[in-house]
This record gives structure tokens, sequence and C-alpha cells, in this order.
């Protein structure tokens, strides 16, 4: 089955620094998709970045960069430059593209970071 | 601007009552889902449908049903039998459930829901 574990339950960041959110994973499924998500207060999900299980390079939008590491199963986001604007909870998904039917993502339990100016 | 609508956006119920979220997207997404989230906690998933007219059991069906009549359309029912239902619902839609790994889930603002 698939498990997704985020060890750190909340963060401080000083305002302009970078920080790094971590995600570890386990699945038995050669070929899977790895999602970041940002929930502000308002509680809506909002999709951040992804990376495929056999992307060469490592996914990067805007501020946010993705540091896939395949052998130890980790994915970890790193938001850098960090805006008051990124104070939220921050969720790391899976999706297993063999085995899984439907587009099921499974979640972590969430990392809450709070930017401090 | 294309996306997800759902309501009432707070919700509160009496022990026993059945209860129906709406979920109306305008993405011409084929498939839709709904997660339940608990406090601190990430999401779960209950129920999802890829086309009309059918929908699968997600990791926490028990107590909850679903209809998909319309693809825009996608209601939740929290029924009686479902033991702890004080919870955040969040419904959401995405294009296919093809192997495409970046198939981007879609989420509405989420309903609160409260059992008194």
């Amino acid at each position: 089955a698939q498990k997704i574990t985020q060890t750190q339950p909340g963060m401080f960041v000083q305002e302009k620094e970078a920080v790094t959110l971590d995600c570890t994973y386990d699945t038995s499924d050669p070929s899977y998709g790895l999602f970041w998500y940002k929930q502000p207060s308002s509680g809506e999900m909002i999709f951040l970045i992804y990376q495929g299980s056999y992307d060469q390079q490592n996914a990067t939008e805007g501020r946010y960069s993705l540091n896939f590491q395949k052998a130890r199963k980790s994915a970890n986001l790193v938001i850098s430059a960090s805006q008051l604007g990124d104070s939220a909870m921050y969720f790391c998904a899976m999706r297993d593209l063999i085995k899984a039917a439907g587009n099921k993502l499974t979640f972590g339990g969430g990392t809450r970071v709070l930017v401090k100016p | 601007d294309g996306g997800i609508t759902q309501s009432p956006k707070y919700l509160f119920r009496k022990e026993g009552q059945n209860v129906t979220l709406s979920c109306e997207q305008n993405l011409n997404h084929d498939a839709m889902y709904w997660y339940r989230q608990d406090p601190g906690q990430g999401l779960r998933l209950i129920y999802y449908s890829q086309i009309v007219n059918d929908f699968q059991k997600g990791d926490i069906a028990e107590g909850y049903s679903v209809s998909r009549e319309k693809k825009e359309s996608f209601p939740l029912t929290v029924t009686s039998a479902q033991k702890n239902p004080t919870a955040f619902y969040l419904c959401a839609s995405s294009i296919g459930t093809g192997d495409s790994g970046a198939n981007v889930l879609t989420f509405g603002a989420g309903s609160r829901l409260t059992v008194l």
C-alpha cells in the first residue's frame, strides 16, 4: 500500500529565506507521480508542483522546486525567497500510475509553515 | 472563470440527520472526487467518479453516498450511519483518470460540516 510521511508538523521561516519541507514515500509501483499542494487558511487546495518517477530532472515551478531522490524515496519541496503569503499548510501526495485505479491521490499529514516578517 | 463550486461553505447538522453537500464544476472534467479532512490531518478519499453514472468507493466510504447523474455535478450525502461526520469536505475534479501522472486535481474551497 502507498504511504506518504511528512515528519515536520510545523516550521517557522524568516521572510526572504528558503525553506525545505520533507516528504518520504513508500510504494511498490515502479511508476508513480508525486505532487505538492498548498492549503491556506481559506481551505482550498492549490497545486504547486509535480514530479514523475521517471523524470530525469527535478521539477521546478517559479519559487518552488522539488528535490527528488528516488533511491531514498524522498520528494522534498524547496520554497525559495519565502513571502508572507507562503504561510499555509503544505501537503505531499502520491499517485501510483499502474496499480491505482482512477486518479487517486494519497496524502501525507501536512506541514504548517509560518513565515515571519 | 472555470472552477469548482462547493456549497454550503458551513453546515450544521443534528445527529441522525442526513445532509447533502453540493459540488459543481464547469471545467469539463470527466473525473470527480470527494475527500475528507480532519483537523491537523491530510486528506482521505471517500468516493470518486470517472464518468457519468459510475462511481467507486474510496478508502472511507462507509456512511456516505454519492451520485453522478451529470458530468458537472457530484453531490455527497453524509448519512446518519456516518459515526463521526464532523469534518472539512473537499471536492475535486481532473481531466480524466488516464496514465498521465501530471493529471492534476483541481479542488473546490470546501464545506465544513459540524454535527451538534
